[in-house]
């Protein structure tokens, strides 16, 4: 069963501090991978979307992919309380494919 | 991006009655998904709607229960058949794009729905 893990959280990292979000996947041969980010009451909406191994920077957002290890980050750097969310990793196969979602991690900025 | 609207945006219905939630999107896309989040949980895909044939659902949701339509390629339906309490969720359309960045899912605002 193709699975996608986070830690659930809640993380509280403080203003203007660097937010690290984790999240691991079974399948080898996953090919493309999201973070989403939901405030309450609301839908999901992308962030990042990564797809090599490496890191893909987006103004204060940074995604990272590590396949060997099956592993997709997310850094939020000078983090502020607009942060303040759920975060889900999502993870798919092949263009226009399904994505699985992870259980979302919980994320509080304190000021 | 894609913009979807649904509708309704929220209903309170009455168990043993059915619900049909419509995705509309501004531009012709290549893949249609619904998806279920329940209170305090992720989302949790129920179905591929395919343009002109039977959509593909995930394991735990039969066609009976939740059957879709997709008559095009910018519209589509779920609806909850003879609904319990437990179906009380927010159900989400999203979308793939047919640009550049096609492996892409974009999600419509949601129906909230309780089941009383």
């Amino acid at each position: 069963q193709k699975e996608v893990e986070q830690n659930s959280g809640p993380l509280s990292v403080p203003e203007g501090a660097i937010a690290s979000l984790n999240c691991t996947y079974s399948d080898r041969g996953s090919q493309s991978f999201f973070w989403y980010r939901q405030y309450s009451g609301k839908s999901p909406e992308l962030i990042m979307s990564i797809y090599s191994n490496g890191d893909k920077e987006d103004g204060r957002f940074t995604a990272q992919l590590n396949k060997a290890s099956q592993y997709v980050s997310l850094l939020i750097r000078d983090s502020q309380p607009s942060d303040s969310a759920t975060y889900l990793c999502a993870v798919g196969w092949s263009s226009a494919s399904k994505i699985i979602f992870g259980s979302g991690t919980r994320l509080s900025i304190r000021p | 991006s894609a913009v979807i609207s649904q509708k309704p945006s929220r209903d309170i219905c009455q168990r043993g009655t059915s619900l049909t939630i419509q995705c509309q999107v501004d531009s012709q896309v290549t893949m249609m998904f619904w998806y279920r989040q329940q209170p305090g949980q992720s989302l949790t895909l129920i179905a591929t709607a395919n343009q002109g044939s039977e959509a593909t659902y995930e394991s735990g949701f039969v066609i009976d229960k939740f059957p879709i339509s997709r008559p095009n390629l910018t519209f589509s339906t779920l609806t909850v058949s003879n609904m319990s309490p437990e179906d009380s969720s927010i159900y989400l359309c999203s979308v793939t794009s047919t640009g550049l960045a096609s492996e892409t899912q974009y999600f419509g605002p949601g129906t909230r729905l309780l089941v009383l």
